[in-house]
């Protein structure tokens, strides 16, 4: 089945420090990734949809100038969260469309602090 | 794509089958009905989708009534790994460029 892999799992970073998360399809091409943020006890909300080769779509109420999104190939798509503050320690997820037939893959989630 | 409403929070003793509810009266007909679930600290993870007849994987069963406007999502023997928030979610197949919409699921605790 379809795999996305995303990395670091875990970071810790100083206040103003950038932090770079990767996610990639591991067996299929993803032209459209999407980036999730999830604060404890919440559900997930949507931050960003990312298009391979395009600019990123981002959400009402996300910075852009903050969370950069590169998505440069079909099977890597990267979040940086830029002069990171303790407001910004959250769990973050990215999904990929593979087959339609099967819905969206997730990554296994970045808890950064 | 349409609303879904689930319980908050349910209980089930291991070994037994768990039955999660879901409402989304407001479906339409070219829209799916998918369930996701996200045990703590860990992405989503794809169990079953459905349109209207009912669908049964390795993992559970979904029943979707004849009217679309309900289903359930039946785990038929529960285990302890079950444990986790279960999203009921619909939109529409077809569409790869558009985002899943998570509401709050339903927290299942599968009791020893």
């Amino acid at each position: 089945g379809a795999v996305v892999s995303q990395h670091p799992s875990r970071v810790i970073c100083k206040s103003g420090t950038s932090v770079k998360i990767e996610c990639r399809s591991l067996d299929f091409q993803a032209t459209t990734m999407f980036w999730y943020r999830q604060f404890p006890k919440q559900s997930l909300m949507l931050m960003a949809t990312s298009n391979e080769g395009s600019k990123a779509t981002y959400e009402q109420g996300v910075e852009k100038d903050k969370f950069l999104i590169n998505h440069a190939s079909l099977t890597l798509s990267t979040l940086t969260v830029t002069s990171a503050h303790p407001e910004d320690s959250s769990f973050y997820i990215c999904s990929a469309a593979g087959d339609d037939n099967y819905g969206y893959t997730f990554g296994s989630g970045t808890r950064l602090t | 794509d349409a609303k879904t409403t689930q319980p908050t929070s349910m209980d089930c003793a291991e070994g037994r089958a768990a039955n999660l509810p879901c409402n989304h009266s407001t479906i339409s007909g070219n829209e799916y009905v998918y369930w996701y679930r996200q045990i703590h600290s860990q992405g989503p993870q794809y169990i079953i989708h459905g349109l209207k007849n009912n669908e049964t994987n390795e993992m559970a069963s979904l029943i979707i009534t004849e009217d679309r406007k309900s289903s359930t999502l039946i785990l038929p023997h529960a285990t302890l790994r079950d444990t986790a928030v279960y999203y009921c979610i619909v939109r529409v197949a077809g569409s790869s460029a558009r985002q899943l919409t998570f509401g709050s699921g339903t927290q299942l605790t599968v009791l020893p």
